[in-house]
């Protein structure tokens, strides 16, 4: 069974500047997928970011971007010029890429506050 | 709307009662995701939907628990007998499950589920 561990509960940044929350996962899959998810307040779980396993260049979109080192079995988000709306659950994610029912796992995720 | 919805959005029962939670899958996803998050953690796989047919129901966590999709379209999360462990966030998501390849879920806002 894959897991997935956030071990930071709670972070928290100045307005514009940069911050990485970590993660780490355990599978004995070769193929699979990495995401990160966003979840306000409003408890709807949004997209951030998607890594696929077999690309060793990292995924980026915009203020977001990824360390993923497959090896480690590590995979953080860096948020850079961090913004009050990015304030946020952040949850780490894993799907196996083949097969089933493509069905999410995630971590307990990140607490992220962004200060003014 | 172009979203997953999800009625209610609140439900307070008492326990041993019976309850049902609906979902709204975005109009043509033929794939749909249940999962229910409890407070401080991360969401947890219940049971996938390919068209009308429960194709992954290992999440469940037992006989209390059911889901239906009669049509291929709305689903129905019924919990039967609720318990006060049961009080969590039931999260719906919907995906076109085109074929091969990879295929995001879209999140619903939930529904917040207290059982007294």
């Amino acid at each position: 069974a894959q897991t997935v561990t956030q071990s930071q509960p709670e972070m928290s940044v100045q307005e514009a500047e940069t911050v990485t929350l970590s993660c780490t996962y355990d599978t004995s899959e070769n193929n699979y997928y990495l995401f990160w998810y966003k979840q306000p307040p409003s408890r709807q779980m949004i997209l951030v970011i998607r890594q696929e396993a077999y690309k060793q260049q990292n995924a980026t979109e915009n203020r977001f971007s990824v360390n993923f080192q497959k090896a480690a079995k590590s995979f953080s988000l860096k948020i850079s010029d961090s913004q009050l709306g990015d304030t946020a659950m952040y949850f780490c994610a894993f799907m196996k890429q083949q097969g089933g029912s493509e069905k999410l796992v995630f971590g307990k995720g990140t607490k992220l506050t962004v200060n003014p | 709307g172009a979203g997953v919805s999800q009625t209610p959005s609140n439900k307070v029962t008492e326990k041993g009662k019976y309850v049902e939670l609906r979902c709204d899958p975005i109009s043509g996803h033929t794939a749909l995701y249940w999962y229910r998050q409890s407070l401080g953690q991360g969401p947890e796989f219940l049971i996938y939907f390919q068209g009308t047919g429960a194709a992954d129901d290992s999440g469940l966590p037992n006989d209390r628990f059911f889901a239906v999709r009669p049509e291929g379209s709305v689903s129905t999360l019924k919990i039967q007998r609720t318990e006060r462990g049961d009080s969590a966030v039931y999260l719906c998501a919907s995906s076109l499950r085109s074929g091969a390849g990879y295929n995001e879920q879209f999140f619903g806002p939930g529904t917040r589920l207290t059982v007294l």
